[in-house]
């Protein structure tokens, strides 16, 4: 079964660092989404990209967040000054049309 | 925006009972309604979803309802087992249909 793929699993990283997160979605499928879920919450939506440009954002991507889809394959999540409040584990989904999402396995990012 | 208020957050039941979980969401024009049951450190998984021109959807042990008018829907799983033990999450599309706005989550526990 087709999966989506990110890394790293766990990044560790200090307040005020940037750190990218990677995903590899599904490759017949047009839309990209990331998510993030802080410990014990919600999933909580941040971005949707279709057809190489962002579809939507929710108001938790604000400008320290971008996202890119570099070459075919990679859909990636910058973050550009990691706060606290940033650690969350972070998913990476996407699908063939508008619904039946298939979520990756996630990273969990922890900003000390 | 979307909101999805689901209910209850805990739910105990014994093995081989049944399990219903409701949830109802604020936006008319959400059409699809997914559920998703989520293990420990895991990511998200789909077990069953509902578009909005169906009223009901059973797979197996599984049955999801939908009722347009009131915007509420529900997740019933029968003869419940041990391995049924997890979060389970509802979603709801959001009014542009690009994203999944999604509950606060249900523990279920299953006790043998």
């Amino acid at each position: 079964e087709p999966e989506v793929t990110q890394t790293p699993s766990h990044q560790v990283t200090q307040m005020g660092q940037e750190v990218i997160l990677r995903c590899v979605p599904i490759s017949n499928h047009l839309y990209f989404y990331w998510y993030r879920q802080i410990l014990g919450q919600k999933v909580e939506f941040l971005v949707s990209f279709y057809n190489n440009e962002i579809s939507e954002k929710s108001e938790i991507f604000d400008d320290q967040f971008s996202v890119e889809r570099p070459d075919g394959s990679n859909f990636t999540l910058k973050i550009r000054s990691t706060k606290l409040e940033d650690s969350a584990m972070y998913f990476c989904a996407s699908s063939g049309g508008e619904w039946g999402y298939t979520f990756g396995s996630g990273t969990r990012l922890t900003v000390v | 925006g979307e909101n999805v208020e689901q209910h209850p957050s805990t739910l105990s039941v014994q093995e081989g009972d049944s399990a219903v979980i409701k949830c109802t969401y604020s936006d008319s024009a959400s059409n699809y309604f997914p559920w998703y049951k989520q293990e420990l450190g895991k990511r998200p998984q789909l077990i069953i979803d509902i578009r909005s021109n169906v009223g009901e959807k059973k797979d197996q042990r599984i049955a999801v309802t939908l009722n347009k008018t009131a915007k509420h829907f529900s997740l019933h799983i029968t003869e419940t087992q041990p391995e049924d033990s997890a979060v389970y999450f509802c979603a709801a599309t959001n009014q542009a249909g690009t994203a999944l706005i999604f509950g606060k989550g249900t523990t279920l526990s299953v006790s043998s």
